[in-house]
């Protein structure tokens, strides 16, 4: 089955350490998406990435960092300056860009005290 | 930066009545795309609009592309238990870099 899997689906840290939040594809799709969701708001993008090689900040990716080294992977790291780091993230690819149809993972819901 | 206004907010509905919802702008979008999301899940696509006036259905779900462009509507006739959720619509503006732009949600509810 093709799909999208974001690993884990809760994660704890103390404040001051970094984190990386896994997130892997099997469809094929060239470009992937970081967001990140609030309680009651909609989805904010982080980055993005249209090709291996390849990432694009969002429109809050201060805090945050990615790789994008093979087409199947795009993993997220939330860094210690992230003010905020408490969040549900989900992870998003597309076949290409400028395809507007965008896929979930499951997300990870990270927990930072 | 653009935004989308979803309303309502959310809704109590009882099982088997019909749902309607929008999302609208000021801005004239190219594209439209409605998610549902499960509690502490991925949203999922439902629908997807590419063009003024489009009238799409899914299921009990039916969907349109407004024709100004500025805003779309999603319906759910005779309402389930699984329909309970979050739905959001996104769109895609001409000056948005072909990145969606999102509503804020609107939560499904539905009366015991």
């Amino acid at each position: 089955d093709g799909g999208i899997t974001q690993s884990p689906k809760y994660l704890f840290r103390k404040e001051g350490q970094n984190v990386t939040l896994s997130c892997e594809q099997n469809l094929n799709h060239d470009a992937m998406y970081w967001y990140r969701q609030d309680p009651g708001q909609g989805l904010r993008l982080i980055y993005y990435s249209q090709i291996v090689n390849d990432f694009q900040k969002g429109d809050i990716a201060e805090g945050y960092s990615v790789s994008r080294e093979k087409k199947e992977s795009f993993p997220l790291t939330v860094t210690s300056a992230q003010k905020n780091p408490t969040a549900f993230y989900l992870c998003a690819s597309s076949i290409q860009e400028g395809a507007y149809e965008q896929y979930f993972g499951p997300g990870t819901r990270l927990t930072v005290t | 930066g653009q935004q989308l206004n979803q309303s309502p907010q959310s809704m109590f509905i009882q099982e088997g009545e019909d749902v309607s919802m929008n999302c609208t702008s000021s801005s004239i979008f190219n594209t439209w795309l409605w998610y549902k999301q499960d509690p502490g899940e991925g949203p999922v696509l439902l629908i997807a609009l590419y063009k003024a006036g489009e009238l799409t259905s899914n299921g009990r779900l039916t969907a349109q592309f407004g024709i100004t462009r500025k805003d779309s509507f999603l319906n759910i006739s005779a309402s389930i238990p699984s329909d309970v959720g979050i739905y959001f619509c996104a769109g895609v503006h001409r000056d948005s870099n072909y990145q969606l732009i999102w509503g804020a949600g609107t939560k499904l509810i539905i009366k015991p």
